[in-house]
């Protein structure tokens, strides 16, 4: 399965654009690169995610390298309420085994700060 | 409102007793998981379904079991011979295809005691 690097934590100060980097240096060809977050005892939200163009939705915006080897989430104006942990996953391809698994990692503990 | 809900948010056992975790959705979705997290670690697989009557073991399962007989509904039992049964359980659904998102309950926490 291809595997994801992120950085531990970072900070970012409210109303900046918070821009969180991942390497996914293994990535097949038709693995999606997803991203989550989890605020402290909650269940993962959602964000965002894209195989190999820019992804923009509500949330967030998805930039990925045009080898595919990294990707980076950027929030555009971070609040208070975007402290969390940001989870960057490669989906697997389909097989009998993997099929449909999304595996985290230890993502990054983002804080914003006033 | 459509949704994946987990019950109870808080759970004690004594050990050797076996807990049942509960997880239902109504979003009509095929697939569901479950996942353990311990503090500041991510989230590992435990099980997954894809349809009803089917399930798969994920990276962790020994411990655990799982049935799926209806497409709502995906309870987890933690047995007594799972040896770290505290953590924290999230359930997840999602569509049966590849390129859509999960969605997660709101976890159970566990205690053994």
């Amino acid at each position: 399965d291809a595997k994801t690097t992120q950085p531990p934590s970072m900070d970012c100060a409210e109303g900046r654009a918070a821009n969180l980097p991942c390497n996914h240096s293994t990535i097949s060809g038709n693995e999606y690169v997803y991203w989550y977050r989890q605020i402290h005892s909650q269940g993962p939200q959602y964000i965002i995610h894209g195989l190999k163009n820019n992804e923009t939705n509500e949330m967030a915006s998805l930039i990925i390298t045009e080898d595919r080897k990294s990707s980076t989430l950027i929030l555009p104006h971070a609040t208070l309420r975007d402290t969390a942990v940001y989870y960057c996953i490669v989906r697997p391809p389909m097989t009998t085994d993997s099929w449909g698994k999304l595996q985290f990692g230890a993502g990054t503990q983002v804080v914003v700060t006033p | 409102d459509g949704g994946i809900t987990q019950s109870p948010k808080y759970l004690f056992r004594k050990e050797g007793q076996n807990v049942t975790l509960s997880c239902e959705q109504n979003l009509n979705h095929d697939a569901m998981y479950w996942y353990r997290q311990d503090p500041g670690q991510g989230l590992r697989l435990i099980y997954y379904s894809q349809i009803v009557n089917d399930f798969q073991k994920g990276d962790i399962a020994e411990g655990y079991s799982v049935s799926r007989e209806k497409k709502e509904s995906f309870p987890l039992t933690v047995t007594s011979a799972q040896k770290n049964p505290t953590a924290f359980y999230l359930c997840a659904s999602s569509v049966r295809i590849m390129n859509t998102e999960a969605f997660f309950g709101q976890g159970t926490r566990l205690t053994v005691v």
